[in-house]
């Protein structure tokens, strides 16, 4: 079974751009969930799809948002980019409850500059 | 609100030797508990988790974590470390939100020497 996928790997934007990452879950997952991963603040949730529909939403400000799609692939965006933006974005994928083992993408590393 | 605190943020240990990265929670509710691993340049991946029953939970290369109430604790521990043990190792706990939230520590870099 081939694993989580995130497009595109590596970015570098400048401030004030907009973002749009990718993931793409193993197949049968219906949940997505995404994080953002940084030196300073460790991983924090971002939020979590499940079946097209947003079920959970970390602490980030509006500028950060998502969707997921029938198929269950899962896009996130940054608008007005900002310094503190650069960081590594992991999505995860499961078949949607507390219990199930959530399985990580390889991240997409974004350089905001 | 939940919390995860990863006590040590780096364990140097020589091979062979034996280890344990601490990990405390606080939660109000029932929770579930992680342990997840990450390599150099590389996603999470789970090692452990523990759902209900059993205390003591235990991976297929040697790892162990003990559940303890009382404690509000989920220590993971192995007895002999290898080489390839290097990795950053993130303790988390489930959201008390419905979905898949998982709320991390700040992780443990283990570094193994020989």
């Amino acid at each position: 079974k081939a694993g989580v996928t995130q497009t595109p790997r590596y970015l570098i934007k400048t401030r004030g751009q907009q973002v749009t990452l990718s993931c793409s879950p193993i197949s049968g997952h219906r949940s997505v969930s995404w994080y953002q991963q940084t030196p300073g603040q460790g991983l924090q949730f971002l939020f979590e799809y499940f079946s097209e529909t947003q079920r959970n939403k970390g602490n980030f400000p509006g500028r950060f948002s998502g969707r997921q799609f029938s198929n269950s692939r899962s896009e996130m965006n940054v608008s007005t980019l900002e310094l503190g933006d650069s960081a590594l974005y992991l999505c995860a994928s499961s078949l949607g409850n507390q219990v199930d083992t959530q399985y990580f993408g390889p991240g997409t590393r974004l350089t905001v500059l | 609100a939940q919390s995860v605190t990863q006590l040590d943020s780096q364990v140097p240990v020589f091979e062979e030797a034996p280890v344990e990265l601490r990990c405390n929670y606080s939660s109000s509710v029932s929770v579930y508990l992680f342990w997840y691993v990450q390599y150099p340049n590389q996603g999470l991946q789970l090692l452990l988790k523990y759902l209900s029953g059993s205390t003591l939970v235990e991976s297929i290369n040697g790892f162990e974590a003990e559940f303890n109430k009382s404690q509000t604790s989920f220590h993971l521990r192995k007895p002999s470390v290898h080489i390839s043990d290097t990795a950053e190792y993130f303790c988390a706990v489930s959201g008390d939100q419905a979905g898949t939230a998982l709320i991390f520590g700040k992780g443990t870099t283990l570094s193994v020497s020989s």
